[in-house]
């Protein structure tokens, strides 16, 4: 199975600042089949890119994402309080489909 | 708006049985494949299940091939998973989830419901 591992484990940073947060395949995911999601407390898991770099539905322009084989980025521009929660990648490519542990976003 | 609403979550002792219901709406089910994916309370998700718009492909883990089997009725717009032989590391909440495309393998996970807790203790 595809293996992914996130980058850091946790970001700790103040609102304003910028977040780039890493995850790394051990396989090659083709067509880019790579997705990232944001939890909040208490919520679900939501979508936020897939492709990599398609942006889902409302998902504010302050986000972004790029990557293609085996190393993909996210990146949050401007952090706004609501941003820090842990984000997960996902790989969709090949089955089973595997997330990576998690990047918790803190604030400092 | 897209609606999942899971169904079915309880306490069940290890070696027991569940089957827990997914009721869609919103949306036009027998469009788009779709998804179980779990999450320990405090940990990170895992991609249980999928199946196909016409359940023509199912994929399972590992972790619980043998064990769950996935189902839907497009008529009911209706997902399931029967859950056998459970095990206490089976205990999470499992969420019900939509594709964007109609099969396996070619989408994100793009639609949520709340999910539902399941426990397997004695």
């Amino acid at each position: 199975e595809i293996v992914l591992t996130q980058s850091p484990d946790t970001l700790s940073l103040s609102p304003g600042e910028r977040a780039t947060l890493s995850c790394r395949a051990s396989q090659s995911v083709s067509g880019s089949y790579l997705a990232w999601y944001q939890q909040r407390p208490g919520q679900a898991p939501r979508l936020l890119f897939y492709g990599p770099s398609f942006r889902a539905t409302g998902i504010p322009a302050r986000f972004s994402g790029s990557g293609s084989g085996t190393d993909f980025t996210l990146i949050i521009s401007r952090l706004e309080p609501e941003d820090f929660a842990v984000y997960y990648c996902h790989q969709y490519d090949r089955s089973p489909f595997t997330f990576g542990q998690g990047t918790k976003l803190e604030i400092k | 708006e897209v609606q999942l609403l899971e169904l079915g979550g309880a306490l069940v002792q290890p070696g027991g049985s569940l089957r827990l219901s997914c009721a869609a709406s919103g949306f036009t089910f027998d469009d788009f494949a779709m998804h179980w994916v779990r999450q320990p309370p405090g940990k990170g998700p895992e991609w249980v299940a999928g199946i196909s718009w016409n359940s023509a492909t199912i994929a399972y883990a590992d972790s619980v091939k043998g064990r769950f089997t996935v189902s839907r009725d497009n008529a009911k717009n209706s997902l399931f998973v029967q859950m056998d032989r459970l095990r206490p590391e089976d205990t999470a909440f499992y969420y019900c989830v939509k594709d964007i495309f109609p099969s396996l393998g070619s989408g994100p996970l793009a639609s949520w419901g709340q999910g539902t807790l399941v426990t397997v203790s004695s």
